[in-house]
């Protein structure tokens, strides 16, 4: 069955630092991923997405991510974190149906 | 664009009774709905998926007569729980996804919020 992790549950930082999260997935054929962002008190919004092409993609907000086959890999980036992006991170995961499979989340605290 | 509602945002309810939720797409014409479950600090598990006209396909350990699903429209989804118990006390979050658009992604509601007492 697939399955995402996301390694870091908590993170803090101060603003300005890099922010580099985590996540793996476990299916072996193509798979679409996604990062997700939920704002304290707002619903889901999508980050970035990859589907296929460049391997490294941009998304919103300065943020991008890097897919890694070889490692089953989706990490999430930013070269310089702001207090606004204080919120809850999700990597998703879809393989050959309409379900997206979601990882655990992490919470990013960002302090001035 | 793709914008989706979802009423109500809270609800409280008695044990016994019934609730529906209703989760709109509003600007786009949705042919797969998905319900999702979010438990405080924890990810969201998918409950259902539901296609426009047939019925709703379930996750494994999500009982169907209890979390009653309808999609009859390309805009509309419901989630009626039936027979509400504190422990369906929960996050009910709709995602919608644009059938016309070939890239496979979704589109959240900002959730409703069911307390049972």
């Amino acid at each position: 069955a697939q399955s995402v992790s996301q390694h870091n549950h908590h993170v803090i930082l101060s603003e300005a630092a890099s922010l580099e999260l985590g996540c793996n997935y476990s299916y072996g054929g193509t798979v679409n991923l996604f990062w997700y962002v939920q704002y304290p008190g707002q619903h889901l919004q999508l980050l970035l997405k990859y589907f296929s092409g460049d391997p490294l993609v941009k998304g919103i907000k300065g943020f991008e991510a890097e897919f890694i086959k070889s490692k089953f890999s989706f990490n999430l980036r930013k070269p310089s974190v702001q207090w606004s992006d204080t919120a809850e991170y999700f990597c998703a995961v879809n393989a050959d149906t309409d379900k997206l499979i979601f990882g655990t989340g992490t919470r990013l605290q960002v302090f001035p | 664009g793709a914008v989706v509602s979802q009423h109500p945002s809270r609800v409280i309810c008695k044990s016994g009774t019934s609730v529906k939720i209703e989760c709109r797409s509003l600007d786009f014409q949705a042919t797969t709905m998905f319900w999702y479950r979010q438990f405080p600090k924890k990810s969201l598990m998918l409950m259902a998926t539901s296609n426009e006209g047939s019925k709703a396909t379930y996750e494994q350990g999500v009982e169907k007569d209890k979390f009653l699903i309808n999609h009859a429209s390309l805009t509309l989804s419901t989630l009626t729980v039936t027979s509400a118990h504190p422990e369906d006390s929960s996050f009910y979050i709709c995602s919608a996804r644009d059938g016309t658009i070939s890239t496979d992604t979704q589109y959240f509601g900002p959730g409703t919020r069911l307390t049972v007492l």
